[in-house]
């Protein structure tokens, strides 16, 4: 069964320095998302992508995040000036065409460390 | 905005005893609802979803029900067994592939 993949699967960053977190959606999907999950916390919606551009962001999504399609494969997260609170585990997902609901599947997540 | 609240916390059954998870919900405009499982340090799983058009959906050992009137949403596990251990989340979105807003999770026990 296809997958989502992430890579690294943890990353440890000082503090103000820029991570780029990556994520391989599942191969003929075309909704890209990233969530977020500070430890023992509830999972929380950072952006969706479609189309080439962002579809939906939440309040935490500001201008310290960025997402990019750099290819026909890849999506990724840029988090530049990484702040303490920053630390958390960020989930890709991703799902299928259009119409109806289409299930979002996830990776296995990286783990953001920020010191 | 949309917001899902989850009940319990935690839960502890004994195994092979069932499982119940509620969540409500805020937004009468959300029309899919989801649940997935997480292990501990993995993806969250989807293990069943039910949209609006539907009252109840069953999966083997796993149900869900929806009652739009009220606005929440259960799952139902029966005949638990240690490797249903794990924390579960719901989640309600908008659908069209609009983003999950989440419940804070059940953390289930299955005690041998």
């Amino acid at each position: 069964e296809p997958e989502v993949t992430q890579t690294p699967s943890h990353q440890v960053t000082q503090m103000g320095q820029e991570v780029i977190l990556r994520c391989v959606p599942i191969s003929n999907h075309l909704y890209f998302y990233w969530y977020r999950q500070i430890l023992g916390q509830k999972v929380e919606f950072l952006v969706s992508f479609y189309n080439n551009e962002i579809s939906e962001k939440s309040e935490i999504f500001d201008d310290q995040f960025s997402v990019e399609r750099p290819d026909g494969s890849n999506f990724t997260l840029k988090i530049r000036s990484t702040k303490l609170e920053d630390s958390a585990m960020y989930f890709c997902a991703s799902s299928g065409g259009t119409g109806g609901n289409q299930p979002q599947h996830f990776g296995d997540g990286t783990r953001l460390s920020i010191l | 905005g949309e917001n899902v609240e989850q009940h319990p916390s935690t839960l502890s059954v004994q195994e092979g005893d069932s499982a119940v998870i509620k969540c409500t919900y805020s937004d009468s405009a959300s029309n899919y609802f989801p649940w997935y499982k997480q292990e501990l340090g993995k993806r969250p799983q989807l293990i069943i979803d039910i949209r609006s058009n539907v009252g109840e959906k069953k999966d083997q050992r796993i149900a869900v029900t929806l009652n739009k009137t009220a606005k929440h949403f259960s799952l139902h596990i029966t005949e638990t067994q240690p490797e249903d251990s794990a924390v579960y989340f719901c989640a309600a979105s908008k659908g069209g592939n609009y983003q999950l807003i989440w419940g804070a999770g059940t953390k289930l026990i299955i005690k041998p």
